[in-house]
């Protein structure tokens, strides 16, 4: 009954290659994320989508490519991999409500990627 | 654009000592503040939440956090903590309009020791 999960959730692989990792949610939530956690524990946005539709896209080289198939799932699609990719990154979902609440961002476990 | 500052990167405590984390933040806008809590090799869980109203918070594992619009700070406390406690607490920011983009500071390492 995990709320957010990933998969992998390690990823060991060579520079050059193309890697994806895969989130899902079974919260019913509308907005997913994609996080980058650095070396130094540092966590930075990378990428929102709301109903499929992507609405925050920080400045992430293009290499990574998020892709949404339906609301429950968003998967990040990394190309041409780079020591410097090398992270935790973390997917979340929250249900974004009319007004100004902010809800409660749920965050998944994590995928460590090593690029070698 | 908003920024977090957690100038503490460590904090040592002993067990059922009181402890308080500190986090300042910038913004020209109005802002929701956050305290996320990660344990080793987890993701990220929310211990408490500031949006308006009462500026004193109480969140989960008896933590609280007073919102501070003067000082712009949003401080996090535990009277008295457990080994458990153990783990990186993140404070994190974002403005209260438009779909929410977190911002975290770096994280406060709270080592709690018998």
């Amino acid at each position: 009954d995990t709320a957010v999960s990933q998969t992998p959730k390690y990823l060991v692989t060579q520079m050059g290659n193309d890697k994806s990792i895969k989130c899902e949610q079974n919260l019913g939530h509308d907005t997913m994320y994609w996080y980058k956690q650095d070396s130094k524990k540092f966590l930075k946005i990378m990428f929102s989508y709301n109903n499929k539709e992507l609405i925050i896209n920080e400045t992430v080289p293009n290499r990574f490519s998020p892709k949404s198939p339906d609301k429950a799932h968003l998967n990040l699609h990394i190309n041409s991999l780079e020591l410097g990719d090398s992270a935790v990154y973390f997917c979340a979902s929250s249900q974004v409500t009319s007004g100004s609440q902010a809800d409660t961002q749920y965050f998944g476990p994590g995928t460590r990627l090593t690029v070698l | 654009a908003q920024s977090v500052t957690q100038l503490d990167s460590q904090v040592p405590v002993f067990e059922e000592a009181p402890v308080e984390l500190r986090c300042n933040y910038s913004s020209s806008v109005s802002v929701y503040l956050f305290w996320y809590v990660q344990y080793p090799n987890q993701g990220l869980q929310l211990l408490l939440k500031y949006l308006s109203g009462s500026t004193l918070v109480k969140g989960i594992n008896g933590f609280e956090a007073e919102f501070n619009k003067s000082q712009t700070s949003f401080h996090l406390r535990k009277p008295s903590v457990h080994i458990s406690d153990t783990a990186e607490y993140f404070c994190a920011v974002s403005r209260n309009t438009g779909f929410q983009k977190l911002v975290f500071g770096t994280g406060t390492r709270l080592l709690v020791s018998p």
